[in-house]
């Protein structure tokens, strides 16, 4: 089962301006992943943040994670025709050796020219 | 690039019917999961093994199982496939005790 929900399930914007995703998760995590997927083939990840931080940056990307609220943004800022993909984030929740990701249900975004 | 190679890209099968996808991961990566990601929903995660012997299952039959090798190549094995199992594999290699995992791009089943 996913563990949470993807809002909005699609968003459509101009190049040139940002986009905003939010993901909502159901159980303690360890930390959250947001990945991107093109064109329904492999996973490709953009960053990783802990459960003991609060926002992360990496490029034109901004995230942030609010534990008591169960949920995480992902912005992206001054979007390109090339971000266009459907964005995933994913909660591992579970210690060990590896991480065991489970993931929302997407955002396909479309950037136009 | 990633680094993880799954093959074949593409597999049509018919109901019953039973199927081997492989995956090749990069020096290193001595844990592989393997995900199953049907048309407009996430990846959910079907298995991890980890040196060889499973880490970890999620909520699928017995029907589905797998195969780690010392060369970091691995098989995912599906035994009387149901038209519900059409969907897009996916493999994932990752270094023990990290977080983030590497992708393949994926084998389409498609089971008629």
């Amino acid at each position: 089962s996913q563990q949470g929900e993807e809002d909005p399930q699609a968003l459509s914007i101009q190049e040139g301006e940002n986009a905003t995703m939010n993901c909502s998760y159901k159980t303690s995590i360890n930390n959250l992943q947001w990945y991107r997927q093109n064109s329904g083939r492999g996973l490709v990840h953009l960053i990783l943040i802990r459960s003991n931080e609060r926002e992360k940056h990496s490029g034109r990307l901004r995230v942030t994670l609010d534990t008591s609220k169960k949920s995480s943004s992902l912005l992206i800022t001054a979007s390109r025709a090339a971000d266009t993909a459907s964005y995933f984030c994913a909660t591992d929740a579970v210690g060990g050796t590896a991480s065991k990701l489970t993931f929302g249900t997407g955002t396909r975004l479309q950037v136009t020219l | 690039e990633t680094g993880v190679t799954q093959s074949p890209t593409h597999l049509i099968k018919t109901r019953g019917q039973q199927v081997t996808l492989r995956c090749s991961s990069q020096s290193g990566h001595n844990t592989v999961s393997w995900y199953q990601q049907a048309l407009g929903q996430g990846p959910q995660f079907i298995f991890q093994y980890y040196r060889e012997e499973e880490n970890g299952r999620g909520n699928f039959p017995p029907r589905f199982s797998g195969l780690q090798f010392p060369n970091y190549s691995s098989e995912l094995n599906v035994n009387a496939l149901e038209l519900d199992d059409s969907a897009l594999y996916l493999c994932a290699g990752s270094r023990e005790y990290t977080d983030i995992q590497y992708f393949g791009a994926g084998t389409r089943l498609s089971v008629l």
